[in-house]
């Protein structure tokens, strides 16, 4: 069964930093990959998603995340990070199979100073 | 896209009572899928529910406990059952992007509800 791992539980930086989540994923087989965001008292939204082809995925709002097969890693970047970007941050694997379901790492609470 | 709603927002129940939660969908689809996300906790997939069959849960939950119901392809159930303090959580419920025809890709997930036990 597929598991994920992100690294950061709780990160805080200022306004205009650079932002790199890790997000590591273990499963053998083709997979999709995505990255959610939950903003304070709102529900969870699609922030970026893997399928196939190029491997440097761009999103919404700036940000971007990296495939690399080789490590099993989807980490998400961001090169300036705005106050507004505060939030709570989850990668997540779905293996490509029709029975299959996403699964959700543990998060990354992301605080921005102003 | 897909548009979901859950019913209720929120809820404040005692301890030894049960509460359904509904979710409405504005497409069908065929699969729906219940999370909780316990306070301070990423989102745990409790069942995925299929329209016409049981749904299948996931290691750690019970049918028991957590009986869904899944009558038509906009619509889903989950009751949790003899709740406790342990079940306050956010359940929400999701569901593959309507217009997917293959691998399953993107979920879209309700706004949740809110459950305190006392």
């Amino acid at each position: 069964a597929q598991s994920v791992s992100q690294h950061n539980h709780h990160v805080i930086l200022s306004e205009a930093a650079s932002l790199e989540l890790g997000c590591n994923y273990s499963y053998g087989g083709t997979v999709n990959l995505f990255w959610y965001v939950q903003y304070p008292g709102q529900h969870l939204q699609l922030l970026l998603k893997y399928f196939s082809g190029d491997p440097l995925v761009k999103g919404i709002k700036g940000f971007e995340a990296e495939f690399i097969k080789s490590k099993f890693s989807f980490n998400l970047r961001k090169p300036s990070v705005q106050w507004s970007d505060t939030a709570e941050y989850f990668c997540a694997v779905n293996a490509r199979n029709r029975d299959d379901k996403i699964i959700f790492g543990k998060g990354t609470r992301l605080h921005i100073l102003p | 896209s897909a548009v979901i709603s859950q019913k209720p927002s929120r809820d404040i129940c005692q301890r030894g009572t049960s509460l359904t939660i509904q979710c409405q969908v504005d497409s069908q689809v065929t699969m729906m899928f219940w999370y909780r996300q316990q306070p301070g906790q990423s989102l745990t997939l409790i069942a995925t529910a299929n329209q016409g069959s049981e749904a299948t849960y996931e290691s750690g939950f019970v049918i028991d406990k957590f009986p869904i119901s899944r009558p038509n392809l906009t619509f889903s159930t989950l009751t949790v059952s003899n709740m406790s303090p342990e079940d306050s959580s956010i359940y929400l419920c999701s569901v593959p992007d309507p217009r997917d025809r293959g691998a399953y890709n993107e979920q879209f997930f309700g706004p949740g509800t809110r459950l305190t036990v006392l």
